[in-house]
């Protein structure tokens, strides 16, 4: 099983500041299969990115995602109030398909 | 507009069963692979089952955590998808929410499969385990 870490755990910054998630795979993520997904409080997941690095459809071109790997970030290049959620990542490159633990963003 | 209606959550005592379901609509839903993801309280998301869009027995996953104990099934004549659950237990109390598994192209070949993400959610349904 392919365990996700993500961090930091919470992430507090102010309205206009660039926001940095990471998550890292315990093994190689086949072809990248990698996605990011947004939960606001009482809502259910959104995607956000598939691919590590497509976005999907309605998400604002301030969110983007990259990495390869082990090793992947969604950046929220400047971030917005609407933006607080917990953010989860999740593979769909090995069986069974696992998810990280969320970072939480708020804002300052 | 492509939409997920999840329905049958409770509270049930541990050692129960319960059974959720979720209307798909919007969609030609038996082109497409589903799957069952929860959410615990204070915890993440936690992928649960999932089956494919023709629903044969032989095209059913489970997590080991439920396996033995849930069943995912389909009726694809009424846009449903079911969860049956049973041996509960505390720590399976959770948001069950109900997605749908992209299609996408390979070598010509277009298909939803369960080895993909998750582009529609259902808002979910609460499933409590308590005495």
């Amino acid at each position: 099983e392919i365990v996700l870490t993500q961090s930091p755990g919470t992430l507090s910054l102010s309205p206009g500041e660039r926001a940095t998630l990471s998550c890292r795979a315990s093994q190689s993520v086949s072809s990248n299969y990698l996605a990011w997904y947004q939960q606001k409080p009482g809502q259910a997941p959104r995607l956000v990115i598939y691919g590590a690095s497509s976005r999907a459809t309605g998400i604002p071109d301030r969110f983007s995602g990259s990495g390869s790997g082990t090793d992947f970030t969604l950046t929220i290049s400047r971030l917005e109030p609407e933006d607080v959620a917990v953010y989860f990542c999740h593979q769909y490159g090995g069986s069974p398909l696992t998810f990280g633990g969320g970072t939480k963003v708020e804002i300052k | 507009e492509e939409r997920l209606l999840e329905s049958g959550g409770g509270l049930v005592q541990p050692g129960g069963s319960l059974a959720v379901s979720c209307a798909g609509s919007g969609f030609t839903f038996s082109t497409y692979a589903m799957s069952w993801v929860r959410r615990a309280p204070a915890k993440g998301l936690e992928w649960v089952s999932g089956i494919s869009g023709s629903g044969g027995s032989d095209a059913t996953f489970y997590a080991k955590s439920v396996k033995g104990r849930f069943t995912i099934s389909r009726d694809n004549s009424k846009n449903t998808l079911f969860l049956h659950m049973t041996s509960l237990s505390a720590d399976d109390t959770a948001v069950y929410y109900c997605t749908r598994h992209p299609i996408g192209c390979s070598g010509g070949n277009c298909y939803s499969s369960y080895w993909s993400y998750m582009d529609v959610w259902g808002k979910g349904t609460t499933v409590i385990v308590s005495s």
